[in-house]
């Protein structure tokens, strides 16, 4: 597609429960960024991929918090064991080679943890 | 750290007026980015700027590069209601090799018609 995609928009699950989000990057970004966003406040860094692999793991809140990305382009944010502070969108981003400034977003998925 | 300060946190202004908003730091950057978010959608690069003192137009909006490579301004001239969205300004983050993004806690503009 033209732009990235994420799935599912919506996500409404029961705490406990393990869900996965899945992110499509625009096709040749090599970086790939998950953020959280809580209702009303900024972006919250989680993890970075360039190509497969992550450097920067460092904004991951907890062990329960995982991600993984193949092919150098889909990715899935998984979350094990879901709490009702994890309710937030999820928002992943790609960038252009050489220009992890230029951020292009998705739509977010809106996750609700009961 | 490094932080970006925006400010307002929030406006509320008549169709038609200009606006303007800015990100401070402590830290020096050497790039400076405006992002806007639309609700229910994730942020879309606005402008970049990559020189201090840097002047960019994009249609309406302004923004610039501050001298002291401290700060950003935005301006919105002749506000329309589809402007209403949550702005963010961001810079590359140098301790992490500007890898990734330091964020604003952005400013939330709502536009009366």
């Amino acid at each position: 597609g033209a732009g990235v995609s994420q799935s599912p928009s919506n996500k409404v699950t029961e705490k406990g429960k393990d869900v996965e989000l899945r992110c499509d990057p625009i096709s040749g970004h090599t970086a790939l960024y998950w953020y959280r966003q809580s209702l009303g406040q900024g972006l919250e860094f989680l993890i970075y991929f360039q190509g497969n692999s992550a450097p920067d793991k460092s904004g991951l809140p907890s062990d329960r918090f995982s991600a993984e990305r193949t092919g150098g382009s889909v990715s899935t944010l998984t979350i094990q064991r879901t709490q009702q502070e994890d309710s937030a969108v999820y928002l992943c981003a790609s960038g252009p080679p050489g220009q992890n400034e230029k951020l292009f977003f998705g739509s977010g998925t809106q996750l609700s943890v009961l | 750290g490094q932080q970006l300060n925006q400010s307002p946190q929030s406006m509320f202004i008549q169709e038609g007026e200009d606006v303007s908003m800015n990100c401070t730091s402590s830290s020096i950057f050497n790039t400076w980015l405006w992002y806007k978010q639309d609700p229910g959608e994730g942020p879309v690069l606005l402008i970049a700027l990559y020189k201090a003192g840097e002047l960019t137009s994009n249609g309406r909006l302004t923004a610039q590069f501050g001298i002291t490579r401290k700060d950003s301004f935005l301006n919105i001239s002749a506000s329309i209601p589809s402007d209403v969205g949550i702005y963010f300004c961001a810079a590359p983050d140098r301790a992490g090799n500007n890898r990734k993004l330091i964020w604003g806690l952005g400013t939330s503009l709502a536009v009366n018609p």
